[in-house]
């Protein structure tokens, strides 16, 4: 029930683009995106609905297929800040709106 | 508040003994969500509150857990017997509904030792 994402680690020169995906194996309502750095909080950054949408803001953004039940963030021109683990939430909708959580991203953008 | 607090930011406990955790979600969000997050790990789910009452407690381990939320706004995880498997970050975070992120506080590190 997890979702899986890939890349599990990358590594990036600042100024170089990334791509996580996250794929589940259960029909989605929505897709969350958080970054968390080491020692903090999850820092949410965007959330995509169900319909297909695509959204971004500042260099990030991100796509949702819900056909293929997976999702997709986008990094560009990356930043020393973007460093952190990446996780996307999935919420199947009904009864309750809580997310389960990706196995994780790590992104370490280097000088 | 302006965001989530949780109390203590770190506790270390005995086996055997019990603790409590605290949550105080920001001012007006109905929903309320207890993770917990190993080392290396995402969060997993444990226990979302939609006002006072608990909505979906499946992530629940097992009966040694427990949660409140009495007025519909503190919220209090609560850990009988601790086990040395209960050691991890707990995250409490709250939510302005369906559609809307999560804003998490910053944890309760607990090691039981």
């Amino acid at each position: 029930q997890q979702p899986v994402q890939s890349p599990q680690a990358v590594i990036l020169r600042e100024g170089e683009d990334a791509v996580i995906n996250c794929s589940s194996s259960k029909a989605l309502y929505s897709v969350h995106w958080y970054r968390q750095k080491h020692g903090e909080a999850p820092v949410f950054l965007m959330i995509l609905l169900k319909g297909g949408e695509q959204k971004g803001h500042d260099k990030i953004s991100a796509s949702f297929n819900e056909k293929k039940q997976q999702s997709s963030l986008y990094l560009t021109a990356s930043q020393l800040s973007y460093s952190g683990t990446y996780f996307c939430g999935t919420e199947m909708g009904g009864a309750t709106n809580k997310l389960i959580f990706g196995t994780g991203t790590l992104l370490a953008v280097q000088p | 508040g302006a965001g989530v607090s949780q109390t203590p930011s770190n506790k270390v406990t005995e086996k055997g003994k019990y603790v409590e955790l605290r949550c105080d979600p920001i001012s007006g969000h109905t929903a309320l969500y207890w993770y917990r997050q190993s080392l290396g790990q995402g969060p997993e789910f444990l226990i979302y509150f939609q006002g006072t009452g608990a909505a979906d407690d499946s992530g629940l381990p097992n009966d040694r857990f427990f949660a409140v939320r009495p007025e519909g706004s503190v919220s209090t995880l609560k850990i009988q017997r601790t086990e040395r498997g209960d050691s991890a970050v707990y995250l409490c975070a709250s939510s302005g509904g369906s559609g809307a992120g999560y804003t998490f506080g910053s944890g309760t590190r607990l090691t039981v030792v």
